[in-house]
C-alpha cells in the first residue's frame, strides 16, 4: 500500500463547479500535510498547507481528518485556470521530508 | 531570475553512461532534496541533505549518488545510467522550520 494515495482522476467538471478531492495516508506519525498544484510538465508549486483545523483561501478550502487519516481540498466556483494535476503531500518532520501522493488530475471546461 | 535552478533542463544519454545533474539555489536554504517523477507514480524522493555535512537516502536512492558542493548547490549522479532511470528530475529546497518546498523547474531525463 502506498503511504500517501490519491484518486488519479481525472475529473472533468463545467466552469463555475464545486470540486472535491480526497487524500489519505498510512503513516499515522505523519505531522504536516500540503497540497501542491502542478501545471503540465512544470515543477509542483505550494497551493495550501493543511491544519488541523481547516484552512481557506479564496475559493480554496483544505481540511485534516485525523481519525481517518485522510485530507481534503474543496475547489468552489472552478475556473478554466485551476486545471492541473493536484499532488498532496505529508510529512513527519515539519513538512522537511515529505511523501507525496501520485496526483490528482483536474480538468476545468467551458 | 529563478531561486532554484536545475541544469541541463533535457537529457539524452545511452545507458552505461555518466550522468551529472546539477541544482543551484539562491534562496539560502539548509536543506535541499532530489526526486524523480514518473507517470501514475508521483514524486519519489531519492536524496535529501540538511546541511553541507549531511546526506540522506531517500525512497530509491539505488543507482543514485549525490554531492552537496555548498550550501546552495546540489548534484545528482547516475554512476552508469539504465533505462528505467528515465524519468522528470526535481531539485527541491526548504528553509529550517518552514513548511513550503520550493521546487526546481525539473531535468527531462532520458536514457535510450
Amino acid at each position: 500500500r502506498k503511504e500517501v494515495e490519491q484518486d488519479p482522476g481525472p475529473f472533468n467538471v463545467p466552469e463555475g463547479a464545486t470540486v472535491a478531492f480526497n487524500c489519505t495516508y498510512s503513516n499515522s506519525a505523519s505531522q504536516s500535510f500540503f497540497w501542491y498544484r502542478q501545471d503540465c510538465r512544470k515543477e509542483p508549486k505550494l497551493l495550501m498547507s493543511v491544519y488541523s483545523s481547516g484552512n481557506e483561501d479564496g475559493r480554496f478550502t483544505a481540511q485534516l481528518n485525523r481519525a481517518s487519516q485522510y485530507i481534503s481540498l474543496l475547489i468552489r466556483d472552478s475556473k478554466l485556470s485551476d486545471s492541473a494535476t493536484y499532488l498532496c503531500a505529508g510529512g513527519e518532520e515539519y513538512g522537511n521530508k515529505l511523501v507525496f501522493g501520485a496526483g490528482t488530475i483536474l480538468r476545468v471546461k467551458s | 531570475d529563478a531561486d532554484v535552478t536545475q541544469t541541463p533542463r533535457n537529457r539524452i544519454t545511452k545507458t552505461g553512461k555518466r550522468i551529472m545533474l546539477e541544482c543551484s539555489q539562491t534562496k539560502g536554504h539548509d536543506r535541499m532534496y532530489w526526486y524523480r517523477q514518473d507517470p501514475g507514480l508521483g514524486l519519489r524522493l531519492i536524496y535529501y541533505s540538511f546541511d553541507v555535512k549531511d546526506i540522506n537516502k531517500g525512497e530509491i536512492s539505488d543507482g543514485y549518488s549525490v554531492s552537496r558542493q555548498a550550501q546552495a548547490k546540489f548534484s545528482l549522479s547516475l554512476e552508469s545510467a539504465i533505462p528505467n532511470q528515465t524519468a522528470l528530475y526535481f531539485c527541491a529546497t526548504s528553509a529550517l522550520g518552514t513548511d513550503t518546498q520550493y521546487f526546481g523547474p525539473g531535468t527531462r531525463l532520458t536514457v535510450l
